[in-house]
C-alpha cells in the first residue's frame, strides 16, 4: 500500500509562473520530509527538505509547505524555468525506522518556454 | 569525488538467468540502499544496509539477495530473473549522523525477456 502518494503524474506551466507539486502521506509516524528532481536517464537528486517540527521551508526558488493535519506537502517552484522540467519524488521517512525512506510516484513537469 | 557508481548500466537477461548489480559509494557512507523504478509505482525500496555487516528487508525484496561486502559495496543479485523484474534499478547511500539525505547512483536500467 503506497504510504507517499502523487496524485498529480504530470504538470505543464508556462516559463515565469509559478509550479506547485503536491504530495499526500497516510502514516502518521513520517517526520521528515523531502523532495528529489529526477531528468532522464540521472539518479535523483536531493533538492529541498522540511522537518515535521516546521510547517515552511524556503531554498531560493524552491519552497516546501507541510500541512501536518492533511497530512499533504507541496512544492512551490516561483519562477519556473525549463530547466525544471525533470520528475519530481516527495519522500519521507518514519520515526521509528529511521532508515527507510519511502518514496511517490512522481510528478513529471514540463515548463514551457 | 565519483560519489555513488553502479555497474552495470545496460543488461538484458532471460528469464531463469541469474546476474549482480553492483554499487559501491566513495563517501564513507554507512547505510546503503537498493530501488526500484517503475512506471506508475515511483520508487519502492528492495533492501537496505544501516551499517556494514548488516541488511534488511524493503517493501519489494521478493526475488533478490543483498551483500554489504564492506562499507564501500553493497551488492544486489537475482538468482532467477522474472520479467516482473524488469525495472531500473537504483543504489544509493547516507549518512546517517544528522543527515537525512539520500545520494542516488545514475542506476541499472534491467530488461528480462
Amino acid at each position: 500500500d503506497q504510504q507517499v502518494k502523487q496524485n498529480s503524474p504530470s504538470l505543464s506551466v508556462q516559463e515565469g509562473r509559478i509550479s506547485i507539486l503536491n504530495c499526500d502521506y497516510t502514516n502518521s509516524m513520517f517526520d521528515y520530509f523531502l523532495w528529489y528532481k529526477k531528468y532522464p536517464a540521472e539518479g535523483p537528486t536531493f533538492l529541498i527538505s522540511i522537518s515535521s517540527i516546521k510547517d515552511k521551508n524556503e531554498d531560493g526558488r524552491f519552497t516546501v509547505f507541510l500541512n501536518k493535519s492533511a497530512k499533504h506537502l507541496s512544492l512551490h517552484i516561483v519562477p519556473s524555468q525549463p530547466g525544471d522540467s525533470a520528475v519530481y519524488f516527495c519522500a519521507a521517512r518514519p520515526l521509528l525506522t529511521g532508515n527507510q525512506f519511502y518514496f511517490g510516484t512522481g510528478t513529471s513537469l514540463t515548463v514551457i518556454p | 569525488n565519483a560519489g555513488v557508481t553502479q555497474t552495470p548500466k545496460f543488461q538484458v537477461l532471460k528469464t531463469g538467468q541469474s546476474m549482480t548489480l553492483q554499487c559501491a559509494q566513495d563517501m564513507n557512507h554507512n547505510s546503503m540502499y537498493w530501488y526500484r523504478q517503475d512506471p506508475g509505482m515511483g520508487l519502492r525500496l528492495i533492501y537496505y544496509s544501516a551499517s556494514e555487516g548488516t541488511t534488511d528487508k524493503g517493501e519489494v525484496p521478493n526475488g533478490y539477495n543483498v551483500s554489504r561486502l564492506n562499507k564501500r559495496e553493497f551488492s544486489l543479485r537475482l538468482e532467477s530473473a522474472a520479467p516482473s523484474q524488469t525495472s531500473v534499478y537504483f543504489c544509493a547511500s547516507r549518512q546517517p549522523t544528522g543527515a537525512n539525505v539520500l545520494t542516488f547512483g545514475a542506476g541499472s536500467r534491467l530488461t528480462v525477456l
